[in-house]
């Protein structure tokens, strides 16, 4: 079994739109993440969720929400696509809650293009 | 805040070369440390970590150790392989949040 997994792998819209990313982990972890991979590769936290709390927003437009309906799994919808969304999406999990030294694992990522 | 600098690639050997890859951090307190591997059309993949000062992370023959007076965690293998040729990311982690470096690309010539 995939430890975290994601779905879709690729996902390809228009400008415009919205866009659900889902994610799941069976390692049964406290905490999930989302991280963006732009072009250049830089990969940059947008949030994080311990026991569908939300603790992490980095400074993401609110076009993106996360939702988390129980601990193994935690969505990122985003509304009214735009070109600079187009980026690779990682979902990581880790088992700590806020201990600082729990290693996060991520899934394969999900490629969104916005055309 | 945070953050991590990491040597700028591509960096491009020969099978069997040395490899180092440097990385330093900025960072209030005492994060931990990590190296996670990118394969072509892959995710991350935890390579290997150090959660205190002088302690040696290792996996699949690469090292890293961890300097607190140089503020310093590179990598290093023996003799590259190929199947190595991958992007690789040096992070720190602290308040749970991963801070990651830019990336460096590394490619291994037959």
């Amino acid at each position: 079994d995939t430890a975290v997994s994601q779905t879709p792998k690729y996902l390809v819209t228009q400008m415009g739109n919205d866009k659900s990313i889902k994610c799941e982990q069976n390692l049964g972890h406290d905490t999930m993440y989302w991280y963006k991979q732009d072009s250049k590769k830089f990969l940059k936290i947008m949030f994080s969720y311990n026991n569908k709390e939300l603790i992490i927003n980095e400074t993401v437009p609110n076009r993106f929400s996360p939702k988390s309906p129980d601990k193994a799994h935690l969505n990122l919808h985003i509304n009214s696509l735009e070109l600079g969304d187009s980026a690779v999406y990682f979902c990581a999990t880790s088992s700590g809650g806020r201990r600082g030294t729990d290693t996060q694992y991520f899934g394969p990522g999900t490629r969104l293009t916005v055309l | 805040g945070d953050s991590v600098t990491q040597m700028e690639g591509p960096v491009t050997l020969s099978e069997e070369a040395f490899l180092t890859i440097n990385c330093t951090y900025t960072a209030t307190g005492y994060p931990s440390l990590f190296w996670y591997v990118q394969y072509p059309g892959e995710g991350l993949q935890l390579l290997l970590k150090a959660t205190k000062a002088d302690d040696k992370g290792s996996n699949k023959g690469f090292e890293a150790t961890y300097r607190k007076e140089t503020t310093s965690f590179h990598l290093e293998k023996g003799s590259v392989q190929v199947s190595d040729s991958a992007v690789y990311f040096c992070a720190l982690l602290a308040n749970e949040k991963l801070t990651f470096g830019t990336g460096t690309r590394l490619t291994i010539i037959p």
